[in-house]
């Protein structure tokens, strides 16, 4: 399996502000993943992030509010831009190993 | 497009009892199922998969069937622990197509077992 971890694992920013997440992977993986879970909700796709191609938004997500790098096959930041208090969630990363997904222990972000 | 429900929550359960969470799905093709586990303040661990009709999952005592004439993947365990208390989140993945390998997920169920 690969070991993942994020940086910061939380964080409390002021509306308007910006902070980037860092996932990490212990392996090189090809396919990595950034999703987002609301108090008490379930997980939400932010995007899909390949090594050397721009990465793919889903619906309701856009690059100017969650712009993604993808610089290395070990290694992406998920930034969450001119935050506002809806965006408090926990940010989760994963990577795809074989036909599984394994993810980092998140990003707890509030908003104030 | 893909979906997954969960039977709603929260679960409160005595040790020792017998736990099921129900898990429905709706795919197009022939997804594989999964489910995980997130222990409070901690992110998601696989607890099990299914790649196939009629697989059984199963870890740590845990067990789920792909059914595939009812589209279910029902969690079971015989014997619950203090230990197990987390959310359990039912998933699919449908390789390729437009849907890739990402995964949709239900909504989760929070199971609390008391001493």
């Amino acid at each position: 399996s690969a070991v993942i971890s994020q940086k910061p694992s939380r964080d409390i920013c002021q509306r308007g502000t910006s902070l980037t997440i860092q996932c990490q992977v212990d392996s090189q993986v090809t396919m990595m993943f950034w999703y987002r879970q609301q108090p008490g909700q379930s997980l939400t796709l932010i995007a899909t992030a390949n090594q050397g191609s721009e990465a793919t938004y889903e619906s309701g997500f856009v690059i100017d509010k969650f712009p993604i790098s993808r610089p290395n096959l070990t290694f992406s930041t998920l930034t969450v831009s001119n935050m506002s208090p809806e965006d408090s969630s926990i940010y989760l990363c994963s990577v795809l190993w074989g036909l599984e997904q394994y993810f980092g222990p998140g990003t707890r972000l509030t908003v104030t | 497009g893909d979906s997954v429900t969960q039977m709603e929550g929260p679960v409160t359960l005595s040790e020792e009892a017998f736990l099921t969470i129900n898990c429905t799905y709706t795919a197009t093709g022939y997804p594989s199922l999964f489910w995980y586990v997130q222990y409070p303040g901690e992110g998601l661990q696989l607890l099990l998969k299914a790649t196939k009709a009629d697989d059984k999952g199963s870890n740590k005592g845990f067990e789920a069937t792909y059914r595939k004439e009812t589209t279910s993947f029902h969690l079971e365990k015989g014997s619950v622990q203090v230990s197990d208390s987390a959310v359990y989140f039912c998933a699919l993945s449908s390789l390729g197509g437009t849907s890739g390998s990402r995964l949709t997920f239900g909504e989760g169920t929070q199971l609390t077992v008391n001493p």
